[in-house]
Formats: structure tokens, C-alpha cells, sequence
């Protein structure tokens, strides 16, 4: 079946534009979450989504920083008035039902570049 | 805390020779799940192999193979008789049950390159 899917693969922006990035997890994985990538570090956690509780946001960076999911499924992290700092590639992931145990299973990711 | 340290930044080895990848974790948990993901050059993650805390066994697929040992609280990976296509960002993650958001806690990564 499809994978973890992500819009767009690249984007550039200027300094100071909001930006939205896309994510469609697998069909029937109830957990969602959104890592994040610079240059030569791991991957950074960012926001999670379980089923319909509320979100686990305490890996955002600064409230520039949000992200939703509706209906259950597709997920948009949005970055307002972003920063050159804040260039990284965006992966998201997911997984059945957010245990522990399983394997998270990740998108291409979006490769975001700030000017 | 937790914490998932990768030392080796980058690795370079000729085709055919077999390399390992450290992995070093600290939690507080008792149960837990320790992860690799390769990430090759096109960027997307993929999975290779979960254990957890309480298996201690070896395990071997292929060419590769893992060795998990609590005593010291590592996971390290073996490639046997390396190939240019092993060439990738390998990753060790880190999940701790039974609290919270079960997040995966990563390491920042071994670069291998096998050299033809």
C-alpha cells in the first residue's frame, strides 16, 4: 500500500513568510508525527498526534510553530514568519496506533530553504 | 534523561570489508525499544530492525547484524562484507514506554561510505 506521503518536496522562501508543509500518513495510522532535520543533526521531534487527544506539542521550537490534523489523517505544520534558522528538511511519520514498540514509518520529507 | 549518542560521525571503508556502527543509550525505563533506520542518499528513512529491552538476543539478517547488551547500554550494527548500495546515514532511535508521547529519540547519525 502507499506510504507516508509529504508536500512539497522542496520550498523555498524568503525570511519572514509563512510556510505550510503537508503530510498524509498511512491509511489506518492513527499516530502522526512531525521530526525535524538540519543540517548534519539527527532528527529533532516535533509535535505528535494520537487518534483524537489533544497534541503533544512540547518539541516546538518557538510559536512561530503549529501544526494541526483533521479529520484524522492528513497533518499541516505550519511556520510563520520563518527564519533562516529555521531551514531544515521536515519528516514526518507514522505510525498504528503510537505505541512504543512500533515502527514509525516515514515520509520523503520537505526540504524547506529560507532566504 | 534519555539520550542516544552516536560517536562516529562518519566511517569510510572499502567494498567487502565489514564495518560496525555504535550506538550508546541512557533512559530511565525498563522498558524500551531501540531502533536503526538507514537514510540513503534520496532521503527517506528506512526501517531495519526494533528491539526491545527485554530481548537481549543477537540478530542476524543477511549482512547485517545487531548487538544489543544492556550491561552497557548499547545497540551496535554490523555490516558484513560492505556494499557501495550500504552506502547511507544510518540512525539509532530510542522509544521509552509506558509513559507519554512515544516519540522516537534519535541519534545524530553515522555516515558510511563504502568506497568501490
Amino acid at each position: 500500500g502507499a506510504g507516508v506521503s509529504q508536500s512539497p518536496s522542496n520550498k523555498v522562501t524568503e525570511k519572514g513568510k509563512d510556510v505550510e508543509l503537508r503530510c498524509d500518513p498511512i491509511s489506518g495510522h492513527t499516530a502522526l508525527y512531525w521530526y525535524r532535520q538540519s543540517l548534519g543533526q539527527g532528527l529533532e521531534f516535533l509535535i505528535y498526534f494520537q487518534g483524537n487527544s489533544a497534541p503533544d506539542k512540547s518539541g516546538l521550537p518557538s510559536d512561530r510553530f503549529s501544526a494541526e490534523r483533521t479529520g484524522g489523517s492528513v497533518s499541516t505544520l505550519t511556520i510563520q514568519r520563518t527564519q533562516q534558522e529555521d531551514s531544515a528538511v521536515y519528516l514526518c511519520a507514522s505510525s498504528l496506533a503510537g505505541l512504543a514498540q512500533e515502527t514509525q514509518y516515514f515520509g520523503p520529507g520537505t526540504r524547506l530553504l529560507v532566504l | 534523561a534519555q539520550k542516544v549518542t552516536q560517536a562516529q560521525t562518519e566511517i569510510s571503508v572499502v567494498e567487502k570489508e565489514d564495518v560496525t556502527l555504535d550506538c550508546v543509550y541512557e533512559t530511565r525505563d525498563t522498558t524500551y525499544y531501540l531502533f536503526w533506520y538507514k537514510q540513503p542518499p534520496s532521503g527517506e528513512l528506512v526501517f531495519l530492525i526494533r528491539r526491545n529491552s527485554f530481548d537481549e538476543q543477537n540478530e542476524i539478517s543477511g549482512r547485517y547484524s545487531w548487538n544489543f547488551q544492556k550491561s552497557t547500554s548499547s545497540f551496535n550494527f554490523t555490516i558484513t562484507a560492505s556494499q557501495v548500495v550500504d552506502s547511507a546515514v544510518y540512525f539509532c532511535a530510542l522509544s521509552e514506554a509506558p509513559r507519554g508521547t512515544y516519540k522516537y529519540i534519535f541519534g545524530t547519525g553515522t555516515r558510511l561510505k563504502v568506497l568501490a
